[in-house]
């Protein structure tokens, strides 16, 4: 069964380091997503991408934030200057549709700001 | 601003006992209700997708409903058994495909 794929695995920074994390959706899918889970915490919606324009984003995504499909496969999102806070596990989803559709989760990445 | 909130928090069954798990969101405004497992240090599983236009989804042992008016989910698990232990979590759909999320209900089944 296809699924989606993040890496790293694990991503270990310093402080005001920038990083960028990266999936691959599964082939068909159109919609992309990418949520964080602070450790113990709720999950939470970064951001929501169709056709290389961002559809919604939330109060998180900041100006330090940005997501961008390079090479028409991978899905990435850069967190330019990384703080303590930003420490989480950070999720890719994709969907076939939007609104109406399953969203796949990948494995996530747990980033450690030091 | 949704908010959704998982009842209870944890919880701990024998093997083989039927359970309930509930959700609750604060905007009847949805497109659709979607319940996920998480394993421990793992990523999310969709379970069951419900659409604003349906009243339940199911299966195999598992059964979701959902009531809009009342801003009501609930996730029955049917002759639980321990390969069912995970966090439980349940979201709701809303415009441009913003999702927001509960915390989650942590079952433990007890062989």
């Amino acid at each position: 069964e296809p699924e989606v794929t993040q890496t790293p695995s694990h991503q270990v920074t310093q402080m005001g380091q920038e990083v960028i994390l990266r999936c691959v959706p599964i082939s068909n899918h159109l919609y992309f997503y990418w949520y964080r889970q602070i450790l113990g915490q709720k999950v939470e919606f970064l951001v929501s991408f169709y056709n290389n324009e961002i559809s919604e984003k939330s109060e998180i995504f900041d100006d330090q934030f940005s997501v961008e499909r390079p090479d028409g496969s991978n899905f990435t999102l850069k967190i330019r200057s990384t703080k303590l806070e930003d420490s989480a596990m950070y999720f890719c989803a994709t969907s076939v549709a939007g609104n109406w559709d399953t969203q796949y989760f990948g494995p996530g990445t747990r980033l450690t700001v030091l | 601003k949704q908010e959704v909130t998982q009842i209870p928090a944890a919880l701990s069954v024998p093997e083989g006992e039927n359970l309930v798990l509930n959700c609750s969101f604060t905007d009847s405004a949805i497109y659709n209700l979607q319940w996920f497992r998480q394993d421990p240090g793992k990523g999310l599983t969709s379970l069951l997708l419900i659409q604003s236009s349906q009243r339940e989804q199911t299966s195999g042992r598992l059964n979701a409903s959902l009531d809009k008016s009342s801003g009501r989910s609930t996730l029955y698990i049917a002759a639980s058994q321990p390969g069912d232990s995970a966090t439980y979590l349940c979201a709701a759909s809303q415009g441009y495909q913003k999702v927001t999320f509960g915390i989650g209900t942590k079952l433990q089944v007890i062989p």
